[in-house]
């Protein structure tokens, strides 16, 4: 089946630096999505991307599709105390609909 | 922003009850799902639902998992009778069109 993994797995960082995640599958996505999701609430959508190489930003985060279509990542600078939180990446299942497959997460914990 | 919100916020109940969560999508939105997150672990798909009927649903949502829109606002998921293994958050969540799907905030269900 569908399989994302997510790296690294956690993360703890200092408060003002940049952080880099990554999401890798062995099939191909034509549709690759970022999710960040707070302590005892849902995933919130991050960013879309829908084409091979696009780069996109939202504020501080920037995530780029990769230009194979098996991987995509996501980078935020400058991180700040609200930037806590599990990161996932999500893509549609295989044959189509809005189904999601959610990847294994990483754990960004800033510290002050 | 409109909201998804699911009630209640947490659940507990023994082994072998009946639950039922209880979900009100973004108004406009024609399209639900229900996803799962068990402790530690990623978010999975559990069902979706379309024009008062299941459209897909994942391995996990067996005979035990029903969904209903009951009327015009609220869609639920009805666990039939409980087991330990059903303890996890459980998310609802509603798109229309080719929006990305929007997630409430959750329901904690705890089974003893």
């Amino acid at each position: 089946g569908q399989q994302l993994n997510q790296s690294p797995q956690s993360m703890f960082i200092q408060e003002g630096e940049d952080v880099s995640m990554n999401c890798t599958s062995s099939s191909i996505f034509n549709t690759w999505l970022w999710y960040k999701q707070d302590p005892g609430e849902g995933p919130v959508l991050l960013i879309a991307l829908y084409k091979a190489g696009e780069l996109t930003s939202n504020g501080r985060l920037t995530a780029q599709f990769g230009i194979t279509r098996k991987d995509s990542f996501l980078n935020i600078s400058a991180s700040i105390p609200s930037d806590v939180g599990i990161y996932f990446c999500a893509v549609p299942f295989t044959g189509g609909g809005n189904k999601l497959t959610f990847g294994t997460g990483t754990q960004l914990k800033v510290e002050l | 922003e409109p909201e998804v919100t699911q009630t209640p916020s947490h659940q507990v109940t023994q082994m072998g009850q009946e639950v039922i969560l209880r979900c009100v999508p973004i108004s406009n939105h024609l399209y639900f799902y229900w996803y799962r997150q068990i402790l530690g672990q990623k978010v999975e798909f559990l069902v979706s639902f379309y024009n008062n009927e299941i459209s897909e649903k994942s391995e996990i949502f067996d005979d035990q998992f029903s969904v209903e829109r009951p009327d015009g606002s609220n869609f639920t998921l009805k666990i039939r009778s409980t087991k330990l293994e059903d303890s996890a958050m459980y998310f609802c969540a509603s798109r229309q069109g080719d929006s990305p799907l929007h997630f409430g905030n959750g329901t904690r269900l705890t089974v003893t």
